[in-house]
């Protein structure tokens, strides 16, 4: 069965710090990749995808990440994190199919003004 | 552009009561799912349906169900609430693609069970 992984529950930035956050997943066919994100109240909104192609994705705000088979992940960075980037973040896999996704347990991001 | 539609917003049901949250969606998607979100894990598939007349169950499917009559429509069902369906529950829609597509969600309905 697929997993995701996300190793930080929590992370706390000042603005203008560089983001990296983890993502692994356990899957061993091909997989889509996508990166979700959560403002406070609010549902989930796609930051970006990965589905083939280019591993390295861009995608809105600013927000990449990298896709590294070897490793199994799929990690989300930003140069220079804002206060309004303050809310939850989900890494979520699905298998070639489409369709089903699983997620990850989530990680917080708060950033200080 | 109404997207995935999700009724109602809010909801507290006593135990043992029984609802149903509504979702809708207008982009013609085959797949639709319910998740549930909780602290600290995530969101947890409970059922989903790859088209009209198809469900199947998901990680954590006990107490709900669902059936799938339209491609529009997805409802979800709780037979007899419990205080630990307390939750927010996300419904998404995406299309079936080899590619791979993204899934468009709700805005979510958060239920209390006292």
């Amino acid at each position: 069965a697929q997993s995701v992984s996300q190793h930080n529950h929590h992370v706390i930035l000042s603005e203008a710090a560089s983001l990296e956050l983890g993502c692994n997943y356990s899957y061993g066919g091909t997989v889509n990749l996508f990166w979700y994100v959560q403002y406070p109240g609010q549902h989930l909104q796609l930051l970006l995808k990965y589905f083939s192609g280019d591993p390295l994705v861009k995608g809105i705000k600013g927000f990449e990440a990298e896709f590294i088979k070897s490793k199994f992940s799929f990690n989300l960075r930003k140069p220079s994190v804002q206060w309004s980037d303050t809310a939850e973040y989900f890494c979520a896999v699905n298998d070639n199919q489409g369709g089903k996704l699983i997620f990850g347990q989530g990680t917080e991001l708060s950033v200080k003004p | 552009n109404a997207g995935v539609t999700q009724t109602p917003k809010f909801q507290v049901l006593k135990t043992g009561q029984s609802m149903t949250l509504q979702c809708a969606q207008d982009m013609n998607h085959e797949y639709m799912s319910w998740y549930r979100q909780d602290p600290g894990m995530g969101l947890r598939l409970i059922h989903y349906s790859v088209g009209a007349g198809i469900t199947d169950q998901g990680e954590v499917p006990n107490g709900y169900n669902v059936s799938r009559s339209t491609t529009e429509d997805f409802p979800l069902r709780l037979l007899s609430a419990a205080p630990s369906q307390t939750s927010v529950y996300f419904c998404a829609s995406s299309q079936m693609d080899r590619g791979g597509t993204e899934a468009f969600f709700g805005q979510g309905t958060r239920l209390t069970v006292v």
